[in-house]
């Protein structure tokens, strides 16, 4: 299974709610990526995770909490957003002990609408 | 980290091959250089990786000058499913670097 798959496809949610996305890999690999993506723009990292530990923040507001349970999921919890927060969010997960240096596998990633 | 510089955007037609140059003036030692292809509404794919010379796969060849300062993503005769973003990325897999995106070259490939 060479798939990472992300859910929900489609998200609307209002400046008050609470809401997560959920990423999920079982390629065994022990990094996770949390990027965003708006529209015509390059994805930026937002977050790492490796072996289920933060390793990187790339400074995102408070309002964005991620979680990584265990080595196969991701969880990114909203809270707060702005409607400057809609994007494309993009989980990725890779091994860096492959033979290709840091792959990164991407999911089809997650439309939020933040109204 | 080294920045990049590709061109914003690139026209071809159906069986041309299509050359899309990045410039990393400063790459460092440890620094490899690698290419994804993205498509609307979908996650990045990997396409290639290389550290000097020349790479090959199924897809794409790379080809990195001595100085590294710039590299060469080539596809073989394009169609029309390879319109699409394709970016540059410089850095070190063992520092865990590599995970600054570039602007991306947007392919159209004409029929």
């Amino acid at each position: 299974d060479t798939e990472v798959t992300q859910t929900p496809k489609h998200l609307v949610m209002g400046m008050t709610n609470k809401k997560s996305l959920k990423c999920e890999q079982h390629m065994g690999h022990r990094a996770m990526y949390w990027y965003k993506q708006k529209a015509k723009k390059p994805p930026e990292l937002m977050f790492v995770y490796s072996y289920e530990k933060l390793s990187i923040n790339e400074s995102v507001p408070s309002r964005f909490s991620p979680e990584c349970p265990n080595s196969s999921l991701l969880n990114l919890h909203l809270h707060a957003l702005q409607p400057e927060d809609s994007a494309l969010y993009l989980c990725a997960s890779s091994q860096p002990a492959s033979g290709r240096a840091d792959e990164q596998f991407f999911g089809p990633g997650t439309r939020l609408t933040v109204l | 980290l080294a920045k990049t510089t590709q061109p914003i955007s690139m026209d071809s037609y159906e069986g041309q091959e299509v050359n899309i140059t990045c410039s990393h003036n400063n790459i460092a030692t440890n620094d490899y250089i690698t290419w994804y292809q993205q498509f609307p509404s979908q996650g990045p794919r990997f396409i290639i990786q290389g550290y000097k010379t020349k790479v090959t796969n199924e897809v794409a060849s790379l080809f990195i000058p001595a100085d590294r300062k710039s590299s060469t993503l080539s596809l073989p005769r394009v169609s029309l499913s390879d319109t699409a973003v394709y970016y540059c990325l410089v850095g070190d897999p063992g520092a865990g670097n590599m995970l600054t995106f570039g602007g991306g070259t947007r392919l159209m490939v004409k029929p």
